[in-house]
């Protein structure tokens, strides 16, 4: 079964108003998550890695103030889309490592979350 | 810089027919770390196998076998005798063994399967 959840799958919003998005380590501790973008037939592209405790790090080009990530407990990140907009639109998928310090571990990613802004 | 190539965008098959994947990865890290996702139409990205770059053994799970040539910097992967439900988009990724070990994709290849 799957051992990140992440919630919604989908959603649609209006121009301007924020969305937020949750993922869920189900059976074990992620102190460090990570989110991704994928737009339609491309590849992920990371956003962010959210920290547990701290102030998640941010890929290049990606808006701080866009994009809020809140990592408050060991089994939960949210990424919260402000003021979103139709370029927003797109397809959000977290993933977390069983294990971070062993890197030889698998990331298990949710089942995504389908996001349109109309 | 790392960096993962997928050079085919989609590929077409007839089902029973064999079909390999091809993946190709740059890093300066000796020691590092390849996957190989599939993610079906519904999204979920499903892992189907990790390589530790120390290990060249080759490696078969039913009808998926995996190449990892480290000479070419390659990790291809091939589907034995396809089936519809292989149709998805796989993709290839990198790992380091530094940092947040966060992950780096390919392009990702669309395969098709018909029946």
């Amino acid at each position: 079964g799957a051992v990140v959840s992440q919630h919604p799958s989908w959603v649609i919003c209006k121009s301007g108003t924020s969305v937020k998005i949750e993922c869920r380590s189900l059976d074990f501790q992620a102190t460090t998550m990570f989110w991704y973008r994928q737009f339609p037939k491309q590849s992920l592209m990371l956003m962010a890695t959210s920290n547990e405790g701290s102030k998640a790090t941010y890929e290049q080009g990606v808006e701080k103030d866009k994009f809020l990530i809140n990592h408050a407990s060991l089994t939960l990140s949210t990424l919260t889309v402000t003021s979103a907009h139709p370029e927003d639109s797109s397809f959000y998928i977290c993933s977390a490592h069983r294990n971070p310090i062993l890197v030889n571990t698998e990331a298990f990613f949710g089942q995504g979350t389908r996001l349109t802004v109309v | 810089a790392q960096k993962v190539t997928q050079a085919q965008t989609e590929i077409s098959v007839v089902e029973k027919e064999d079909v390999t994947l091809d993946c190709v990865y740059e890093t300066r890290d000796t020691t590092y770390y390849l996957f190989w996702y599939k993610q079906p139409p519904s999204g979920e990205l499903v892992f189907l196998i990790r390589r530790n770059s120390f290990d060249e053994q080759n490696e078969i799970s039913g009808r998926y076998s995996w190449n990892f040539q480290k000479s070419t910097s390659s990790f291809n992967f091939t589907i034995t005798a396809s089936q519809v439900v292989d149709s998805a988009v796989y993709f290839c990724a990198l790992r380091m063994n530094t940092g947040f070990q966060k992950l780096v994709f390919g392009t990702g290849t669309r395969l098709l399967v018909s029946p």
